[in-house]
C-alpha cells in the first residue's frame, strides 16, 4: 500500500492569500492525483498527473493549478483562495500500468476553511 | 460515460447485526470496482476491489463484496458490524479513461 502524506491536514486562512496545499508519496508511483470533496458529498477529481511534467484538469473546474517537477511531489496551489475555496482536499497516487494494478491509495487529506 | 448510484445515503445497525451496503454501477464494458471507507477528517481507505475472476471478493476488515453483472451492483456486506464500522463508505468505478467515478457515499450509524 502507498504511503502519501499531505500537508498541512487543516489550514485556516483569509481571502486572498495564496496557498500551497503538499503532496507527497513514497511508493515512486508514476500518477497523482487531487480530489475535492464538500462535506458529505462524494469526490470530484479535479487535477491529475500521470508523470513529471504532465498535469491534467480533471472533471470539477478548479481555480487551482498544480505542478509535477518531481515524481514524488504534486502540491497544489491557489493564488487568491476564496470561501468558495473551502473544501476537504484529497490526494491520491496509483502505480499506472494494467487496471488491475492501477489501484488509486488517497492520502489523509487537507481541510481547508477560507474566511 | 461510466457512473455509480449509492441508493442509501444513511444507514443505522446495532452493533453485531448484518450490514449491506448497496451500490449500482453502469459502465458498458468490464467494469474495475472498488469500494472504500471514509473516517471523519481522514482520507480515503480501500477496502477492497474488484477486477475479474471470482465474484464474491474478500477485503480487510472482515468486508467483502460481491459483483453481479445482471443487475450491475457491487454490493457491500459484513457478517457482524463492529462500533469502529461508524464511517462513511463510497463504491467507485474506473472506467474507459482510467479515471475514478466515485458514489455520493452511505454513512453507517452503529448503534451499541
Amino acid at each position: 500500500e502507498a504511503d502519501i502524506y499531505q500537508t498541512p491536514r487543516y489550514l485556516v486562512i483569509g481571502t486572498g492569500k495564496k496557498i500551497t496545499l503538499e503532496c507527497s508519496q513514497t511508493m515512486g508511483h508514476d500518477k497523482m492525483y487531487w480530489y475535492q470533496q464538500d462535506p458529505g458529498m462524494e469526490l470530484h477529481l479535479i487535477h491529475y498527473s500521470y508523470g513529471v511534467n504532465s498535469t491534467e484538469k480533471g472533471d470539477l473546474s478548479s481555480e487551482s493549478t498544480v505542478s509535477r517537477i518531481r515524481t514524488e511531489h504534486f502540491p497544489l496551489t491557489l493564488e487568491s483562495a476564496r470561501p468558495s475555496h473551502t473544501s476537504q482536499y484529497l490526494c491520491a497516487s496509483s502505480a499506472g500500468g494494467d487496471r488491475s494494478t492501477d489501484t488509486q491509495y488517497f492520502g489523509p487529506g487537507t481541510r481547508l476553511t477560507v474566511l | 460515460a461510466q457512473s455509480v448510484t449509492q441508493p442509501d445515503i444513511h444507514i443505522t445497525v446495532s452493533e453485531g447485526a448484518s450490514l449491506e451496503l448497496r451500490c449500482n454501477y453502469s459502465y458498458g464494458a468490464t467494469p474495475y470496482l472498488f469500494w472504500y471507507v471514509q473516517s471523519p477528517g481522514q482520507g480515503l481507505q480501500l477496502l477492497l476491489k474488484y477486477f475479474s475472476g471470482d465474484t464474491l471478493v474478500q477485503g480487510i476488515k472482515g468486508f467483502e463484496a460481491e459483483f453481479k453483472r445482471s443487475q450491475s451492483s457491487f454490493n457491500l456486506r459484513k457478517p457482524s458490524v463492529h462500533w469502529s464500522d461508524a464511517a462513511e463508505y463510497f463504491c467507485a468505478v474506473v472506467g474507459s479513461a482510467r479515471q475514478l467515478t466515485f458514489g455520493s457515499g452511505t454513512q453507517l450509524t452503529v448503534l451499541p
